[in-house]
């Protein structure tokens, strides 16, 4: 079963609305969880590296005002997007490490704004 | 800078047996994993290696050599259902990955 879960699979916004996704690691706890983005065709675009209890380090070029990563507690962070337009529709996953080998992935959230 | 390659697409024939190569070059190296990625879905893990060799699970190998900076990925008996992206991506000095673009692969009957 998933060890990974991510909330909502899949979501339709209007413009300027704010969508909060959730990722949960579900029998161990994650200490840092990692946020992609990724275009059709396209290979995984890291965004942001989520720390527990911390700040989260984003990556050159991604907005850390418009994506709000909380990560409050070892097992939950979530990514908000604030005030969203069209070009911020894409597919977006969470991803841990699971005792420091595999990585496990959530099922991916799939946000259109129209 | 670093930099993962691997083919973006390749075709093969159902029950055949594919390869799918990945060269690196990171920033310190702390393991190679293999995803297969369907389209519209998240990505599935399918191989660790941090060790130099083989390692076999099932129908999927997974090869590594780090002197080369080298891996491989060998799935036999396909499948149509084995139709889907393969992703090779190294974890780095920092433990993050480092990702390829992806392999298309196209299974034919």
């Amino acid at each position: 079963g998933a060890v990974v879960s991510q909330h909502p699979s899949w979501v339709i916004c209007k413009s300027g609305t704010s969508v909060k996704i959730e990722c949960r690691s579900l029998d161990f706890q994650a200490t840092t969880m990692f946020w992609y983005r990724q275009f059709p065709k396209q290979s995984l675009m890291l965004m942001a590296t989520s720390n527990e209890g911390s700040k989260a380090t984003y990556e050159q070029g991604v907005e850390k005002d418009k994506f709000l990563i909380n990560h409050a507690s070892l097992t939950l962070s979530t990514l908000t997007v604030t005030s969203a337009h069209p070009e911020d529709s894409s597919f977006y996953i969470c991803s841990c490490f699971r005792e420091n080998t595999e990585a496990f992935f959530g099922q991916g959230t799939r946000l259109t704004v129209v | 800078g670093q930099n993962i390659d691997q083919p973006t697409e390749m075709t093969a024939t159902e029950g055949a047996i594919v390869q799918i190569n990945c060269t690196y070059q990171t920033s310190g190296f702390n393991g190679l994993f293999w995803y297969q990625q369907h389209a519209g879905e998240a990505p599935t893990f399918l191989s660790y290696n941090v060790l130099d060799g083989l390692e076999e699970k099932g129908r999927f190998s997974s090869f590594l050599s780090r002197s080369k900076g080298y891996s491989y990925l060998l799935l036999k008996e396909l499948q149509m259902k084995d139709s889907a992206s393969y992703l090779c991506a190294v974890r780095d000095s920092n433990y993050q990955l480092i990702w390829g673009a992806g392999t298309k692969l196209i299974i034919k009957p």
